[in-house]
C-alpha cells in the first residue's frame, strides 16, 4: 500500500526553464510534507518542507504548493539549473507521532540540461 | 552542522554471512532510522529507534534487527545475509517530535 506516489520516474527539462515535480498521497491524517534531493552515493539532503494549514511555502528558486483536497503536493524550481540533477523524493508525516516517522514515495530523477 | 556518519560506504558479503551496519549521530537526536533503498521503491524503512533500548519495526523488517545501546549509535544487523539484501542502506536521526531528518551517506552493500 503506497501512501506517497510519485508516478512520473523521471523528468528532463532544459536550463533556466521550470522544474515542476509531482506528489500524490492517500492518508488523510498527513499534516506534514517534506522534499529531499540525493546526489548519486550521497545520502538525501532536507530541501524544503510544509505544513498543512499552508498551501504554498517558499524558499528562494524553490516553491513547495499543497492542495489538501486533492491531496497532492509539488516542487516548483525556477529558474533550473544543472546542479539541480538529482532524485527528488517527496515524504510525509502524521504529527500525531512524536517518532517522527517519514513515509516516502519513490522518487523522481531530474536532469537538467545546459 | 548535524552529523550522520556511517561506518563503511561499500561493503562486500557472502551468503549467509552475519553482517554489521552502524550508524553515528553527534547531535543527541533521539530518533534513529535505518532505510534500504532500491531503484524505484525510493526509501523503505526498516526499523527506527526513539530512545535508548527502544526499537520499533518499519516496513519491512524481515531479515534485519537493530540495536541501539548508546543514544548516538543505531545499528543494522542482517542475522544470515542474503542476495535479495543486496541494497543501499541509509541510515537517519532527528530530534523527537521534529520531522526532518538527517541522513548518512549511505552504505552499498553486495552479498555474493
Amino acid at each position: 500500500d503506497q501512501q506517497v506516489k510519485q508516478n512520473s520516474p523521471s523528468l528532463s527539462v532544459q536550463e533556466g526553464r521550470i522544474s515542476i515535480l509531482n506528489c500524490d498521497y492517500t492518508n488523510s491524517m498527513f499534516d506534514y510534507f517534506l522534499w529531499y534531493k540525493k546526489y548519486p552515493a550521497e545520502g538525501p539532503t532536507f530541501l524544503i518542507s510544509i505544513s498543512s494549514i499552508k498551501d504554498k511555502n517558499e524558499d528562494g528558486r524553490f516553491t513547495v504548493f499543497l492542495n489538501k483536497s486533492a491531496k497532492h503536493l509539488s516542487l516548483h524550481i525556477v529558474p533550473s539549473q544543472p546542479g539541480d540533477s538529482a532524485v527528488y523524493f517527496c515524504a510525509a508525516s502524521a504529527g500525531s507521532s512524536n517518532t517522527g516517522k517519514l513515509i516516502f514515495g519513490q522518487g523522481t530523477t531530474l536532469q537538467v540540461k545546459p | 552542522d548535524v552529523k550522520v556518519t556511517q561506518s563503511s560506504r561499500y561493503l562486500v558479503k557472502r551468503t549467509g554471512e552475519k553482517v554489521f551496519l552502524e550508524c553515528v549521530q553527534d547531535m543527541d537526536h533521539e530518533n534513529m532510522f535505518w532505510y534500504r533503498q532500491d531503484p524505484g521503491l525510493g526509501l523503505r524503512l526498516i526499523y527506527f529507534s526513539y530512545d535508548v533500548k527502544m526499537k520499533e519495526k518499519g516496513d519491512i523488517p524481515e531479515g534485519y534487527s537493530v540495536s541501539r545501546e548508546k543514544k548516538e549509535r543505531f545499528s543494522l544487523i542482517l542475522e544470515s545475509a542474503s542476495t535479495n539484501q543486496t541494497s543501499m542502506y541509509l541510515c537517519a536521526s532527528s530530534w523527537g517530535g521534529l520531522n526532518i531528518q538527517y541522513f548518512g551517506a549511505g552504505t552499498r552493500l553486495s552479498v555474493l
